[in-house]
């Protein structure tokens, strides 16, 4: 069955960086588009962002755009988000999701989450 | 991008069937036929019950349907069950290449 495992979140300083990971198994990996979406204590989703199942396309939230960037590694199985310049807003638990296809915009299966602090 | 517009609650008794709203823009909602919609119970991962509108992923209940007109797409949650209890988000392809959430439902079933 699929599973993925986010880890990497913890505590950061605003203007800190942080790297996550999301390990994936029970699907193959390099067939699928993948996201990140996370969602701020008590508050509703928000998407973050996708890269193609290749890696050749990646598109960005306005509100991270020039300060996160997605990544993979299919030799991996391995989802990465590297964020930047983090703010006090940017607090929040951060999934990775599954896409339906390569190159759909439909998360299906979620991880459990990893979640980030941004305080001083 | 703006959240899309779903109302904060929505409650019904057992049996009865609901509609929870998500209306957007033509440059989403009403611009592609990429609306999606999750339930997440409290302190878990959103699960995908409904894609593409109208399809629903293999193991979601048939109690659940949606539909779309202009810039407003509908969850219907028929025959009503205590675990429905959730919070239920919409979402939609955006015109920009982006992909954005619904402000998010509360379901309460009486």
């Amino acid at each position: 069955q699929v599973q993925l495992v986010e880890s990497g979140g913890g505590v950061v300083q605003p203007g800190g960086s942080l790297r996550l990971s999301c390990a994936a198994s029970g699907f193959i990996f390099s067939s699928y588009g993948m996201h990140w979406v996370r969602q701020a204590p008590g508050k509703g989703l928000e998407w973050v962002a996708i890269i193609r199942y290749d890696g050749s396309n990646k598109y960005y939230a306005d509100s991270v755009k020039g300060r996160i960037t997605i990544s993979r590694d299919n030799s991996k199985n391995t989802l990465f988000l590297q964020m930047n310049s983090l703010r006090g807003e940017d607090t929040a638990l951060y999934y990775c999701a599954k896409d339906l296809s390569a190159s759909g915009w439909h998360p299906d299966y979620w991880g459990q989450g990893t979640l980030v602090t941004v305080s001083s | 991008q703006s959240a899309l517009t779903q109302p904060a609650s929505v409650s019904g008794s057992p049996g009865q069937s609901i509609t929870i709203s998500c209306t957007g823009t033509s440059s989403d909602v009403g611009g592609y036929n990429y609306v999606s919609w999750y339930q997440q119970h409290p302190g878990k991962a959103p699960k995908l019950m409904i894609y593409e509108v109208s399809n629903r992923p293999s193991g979601v209940s048939n109690r659940f349907s949606g539909s779309k007109s202009g810039n407003t797409a509908s969850l219907i949650i028929s025959g009503l069950q205590a675990e429905d209890e959730a919070d239920y988000y919409c979402s939609s392809y955006t015109s920009s290449s982006s992909y954005v959430f619904g402000t998010g439902t509360k379901v309460t079933v009486l």
